[in-house]
């Protein structure tokens, strides 16, 4: 199993411009979470996926991000445009269907928008 | 709103002492409870899950509490080596699919 897959691992960009973050949960895991983590606030849940379809987009900080999950074995987020304080570690993560299954997380991407 | 807590921030201690990392969490309600371990630069990796209606759980060298009623978990470690050295957090799943993530205790054991 090689585990939940994100790339890239390392994103610098310009304020204003579009970034798009990328990945491929654990295969027959339902369930696809997108997480942002900061010094400052931790670990906040931006928005989840279950079977391919949003569930709860309540963590998505403003109309400048959106994600979507085409099919069962990859997602994106995008934030466009990008703004300085956008800068964080993204982690995607998944899980399976059964209600007692962990969480499994991707190494994360370190964005970083000048 | 559920909130979960970990104390210490951080913690030092030498090589080969048993240690205890202690989470909260204000509602009671969860349906179960994860710890994972942080390394630096890298993401989160499940050390021990328990469910709600478990006290305890084990593996290896970690052994985690839960006391559902007084909101509370405990992660202990056994005989600690430098290889434990990392970010520990706690996380409560109230009963969506959400989990509520603590901020974290650092450990760092020394040589």
């Amino acid at each position: 199993d090689a585990g939940v897959i994100q790339s890239p691992r390392h994103e610098v960009t310009e304020m204003g411009q579009e970034v798009t973050l990328r990945c491929k949960p654990i295969s027959g895991h339902d369930y696809l979470f997108w997480y942002r983590q900061t010094m400052m606030r931790g670990l906040e849940l931006l928005i989840y996926f279950n079977n391919n379809v949003p569930i709860d987009d309540s963590g998505m900080p403003e109309d400048r991000f959106s994600a979507k999950m085409p099919n069962a074995s990859f997602s994106t987020l995008k934030i466009q445009p990008s703004e300085p304080r956008d800068s964080a570690v993204y982690f995607c993560a998944s899980r399976k269907p059964n209600s007692n299954s962990p969480l499994h997380f991707g190494n994360g991407t370190r964005l970083t928008v000048t | 709103k559920q909130e979960v807590t970990q104390i210490p921030a951080a913690l030092s201690v030498p090589e080969g002492e048993n240690l205890v990392l202690n989470c909260s969490f204000t509602d009671s309600a969860i349906y179960n409870l994860q710890w994972f371990r942080q390394d630096p630069g890298k993401g989160l990796t499940s050390l021990l899950l328990i469910q709600s209606s478990q006290r305890e759980q084990t593996s290896g060298r970690l052994n985690a509490s839960l006391d559902k009623s007084s909101g509370r978990s405990t992660l202990y470690i056994a005989a600690s080596q430098p290889g434990d050295s990392a970010t520990y957090l706690c996380a409560v799943r109230p009963g969506g699919q959400n989990f509520v993530f603590g901020p974290g205790t650092r450990l760092s054991v020394l040589p």
